[in-house]
Parts: structure tokens; sequence; C-alpha cells
């Protein structure tokens, strides 16, 4: 069954400096794509980064991007140069090519996030 | 281009009412999805529409219900209302619904069952 792990229920990093938040996945699906969120405490889910898996390079948005291990099924975020306004939660996300074909809509199945903090 | 609205924000409500939240997509996505938000479950995926048509549903129960209207303006409703039903409820808008479709999620309903 198609399921998104995230290990880190919270992490602290340092103004300035960089951080990994963990993501591993589990799908039959050979298509799919995989997403990460931001999600502010006014909570709205905001839209950061994507990778299909087809994709044969890591995917990057500005101070985003994403670490993609498809034989390990891992697809870690990476946030360089952390900004206090990084500290949110963060979801990792996966939508399965199959779905429609088994008419599954566009479901989208979510990790249970990483709170994550940046000091001073 | 105007994000995805939620109405409303905030809502607080008595066991065994019934509730409608609202959601307009953006303009031109035809994909709305809903989901509910609670801390100890997380993020579920409540049901799919697109195009006025219902393609995928969660394992909610029956109180549970959505529409969508031509506009592709969508409603959720939940009848008689457990304290189990208070959660963040967003919704999701996207262009169609390949793997590759980014959804966009507006401020979502917080919804309090009292």
């Amino acid at each position: 069954a198609q399921k998104i792990t995230q290990t880190q229920p919270g992490m602290f990093v340092q103004e300035k400096e960089a951080v990994t938040l963990d993501c591993t996945y589990d799908t039959s699906d050979q298509s799919y794509g995989l997403f990460w969120y931001k999600q502010p405490s006014s909570g709205e889910m905001i839209f950061l980064i994507y990778q299909g898996s087809y994709d044969e390079q890591n995917a990057t948005e500005g101070r985003y991007s994403l670490n993609f291990q498809k034989a390990r099924k891992s697809a870690n975020l990476v946030i360089s140069a952390s900004q206090l306004g990084d500290s949110a939660m963060y979801f990792c996300a996966m939508r399965e090519g199959l779905g429609l074909i088994y008419n599954q809509g566009g479901k989208l199945i979510f990790g249970q996030g990483t709170e994550l903090s940046v000091k001073p | 281009k105007a994000g995805v609205t939620q109405t409303p924000r905030y809502l607080i409500k008595t066991r065994g009412q019934q509730v409608t939240l609202s959601c307009s997509p953006i303009s031109g996505h035809r994909s709305v999805s809903w989901y509910q938000q609670t801390p100890g479950q997380g993020l579920q995926f409540l049901f799919e529409y697109f195009s006025e048509t219902q393609r995928n549903k969660g394992n909610f129960p029956g109180r549970f219900s959505g529409r969508q209207f031509s506009n592709s303006r969508s409603e959720m409703n939940v009848s008689t209302l457990e304290l189990g039903d208070s959660a963040l409820y967003l919704c999701a808008s996207s262009a169609g619904a390949g793997f590759g479709t980014e959804a966009f999620f507006g401020q979502g309903t917080r919804l309090t069952v009292v």
C-alpha cells in the first residue's frame, strides 16, 4: 500500500545553515509524483517543490532542492541558508500515476510531517 | 490569478448539527480535493471531484459528503457532527489529476464541534 514516512517529528536548525528533512515512500507504481509542502501556523499548505518518478535530475526551486534516490525510495528536502520564516511544518506527499486508471483521482498521500524551528 | 478560497475560515458548531464548507478553486482548475487534518490522524483524504463527478473517496463515514458545481466550486457537507469532526479542512485545486499535477491549497476552514 502506498505510504509516506517522515521520521523526524521535529528539527532545529541555526539561521543561515542548511537542513535536510527526510522522506521515504512506498509504492508499487512506476509512475508517481513526490511533493513537499510547507504549512505555517496559519494553516495554509504552500507548495514548495515537485519530483516526478521519471525525472533523472533532482528538482530545485530557489533555496529548496529535493534529494531523490529512487532505489532507496527516498525524497529528502534540503533547505539551504535557513531563514527565520522557514519555521513551519513540512509535509512530504505522493500522488500515484495509476490512481487515475483505478479511478482513484487526484489523491495525495501525506506523511506525518516534520516541524522545523529555525533559531536566530 | 486568485488562489484557492475557502469559506468560512472558522466555524463553531454543536454536536448533532450539520455544516457546509465551501471551496472556490483557481480559475480554470477542474479538480477539487478535500482533506481533513487533525493532530492525531494527520492529513487524510476525503474525496476528489473532477468536472462535477466524484472520482475517489477516502475512508470516511457517509456523514461526509460533497459536490462540485459546473463552475468547479465545491462544497463539503458533514451531517450529525461529532466531537471528533473538529479539524482543519483543507481544499486543494488542480488543473488535472495526473501524478505530476501540482495541488494548490486554500487556507482551510477550522471547524470546532462543541
